[in-house]
């Protein structure tokens, strides 16, 4: 079945600092690719996505791009600022529509 | 913008309680689903709906249920509350033929 294996954390950062979180997957046809973002005390909230391959999300600074020679989709800011503290999910969606979940990656940008 | 609202985020229940957790959205969507967080793990589906009065199994449905009256509301009832139910549980929803999915906030449910 389709699974999401991203890098384990924590991962703890001074602010300007570049950040990269691996993200790879195991899928059937063509997925699409997200990034959500969990902030502390709230739920999930879509950062980027991308639905084919070659394709680039970007969103607040932060990029991805959809590899599928890789079976890939690492997120990367250049700058972190204290305020992109959160948990960050690496997840796929085929053909079902159903969203499979990396285990998330906890990140802390001290100032 | 969607919204996705649960009804408590946080809630403390005793074991074989019966617990409901209920879950509206604004956006006319067909698709929701029902998730629990646990830490190292992600989020794990546990039952999700395409329509109103349809409800599929998802990867972790033991010892819960769904009920889907109307389209804008999902349930999530735990028969017997047990303590591994102990968890961050999470409602999403979608469009008909879209991938994406709008998050609610959360409800931390403990169960002594």
């Amino acid at each position: 079945g389709d699974s999401v294996t991203q890098m384990e954390g924590p991962v703890t950062l001074s602010e300007e600092a570049f950040l990269t979180i691996n993200c790879t997957y195991t899928a059937t046809g063509y997925p699409s690719l997200f990034w959500y973002v969990q902030y502390p005390g709230e739920g999930l909230q879509l950062l980027l996505k991308a639905t084919k391959a070659d394709d680039k999300g970007s969103n607040k600074g932060f990029e991805a791009t959809y590899r599928k020679e890789t079976t890939s989709f690492h997120l990367e800011k250049g700058s972190v600022q204290v305020s992109d503290s959160a948990v960050y999910f690496c997840a796929l969606s085929g053909n079902d529509y159903k969203l499979s979940f990396g285990a998330g990656t906890t990140v802390t940008v001290r100032a | 913008d969607v919204k996705v609202t649960q009804s408590s985020r946080y809630l403390v229940k005793r074991t074989g309680e019966k617990v409901f957790l209920e879950c509206v959205q604004d956006m006319d969507h067909e698709n929701m689903f029902w998730y629990r967080q646990d830490p190292g793990l992600g989020l794990r589906l546990i039952y999700f709906s395409y329509d109103v009065k349809m409800k599929e199994k998802g990867d972790i449905p033991e010892g819960y249920s769904v009920s889907r009256e109307k389209k804008e509301r999902f349930s999530l009832i735990l028969e017997s509350a047990s303590t591994n139910q102990t968890s961050m549980y999470l409602c999403a929803s979608s469009p008909a033929g879209r991938r994406t999915q709008h998050f609610g906030d959360g409800t931390r449910l403990s169960i002594l």
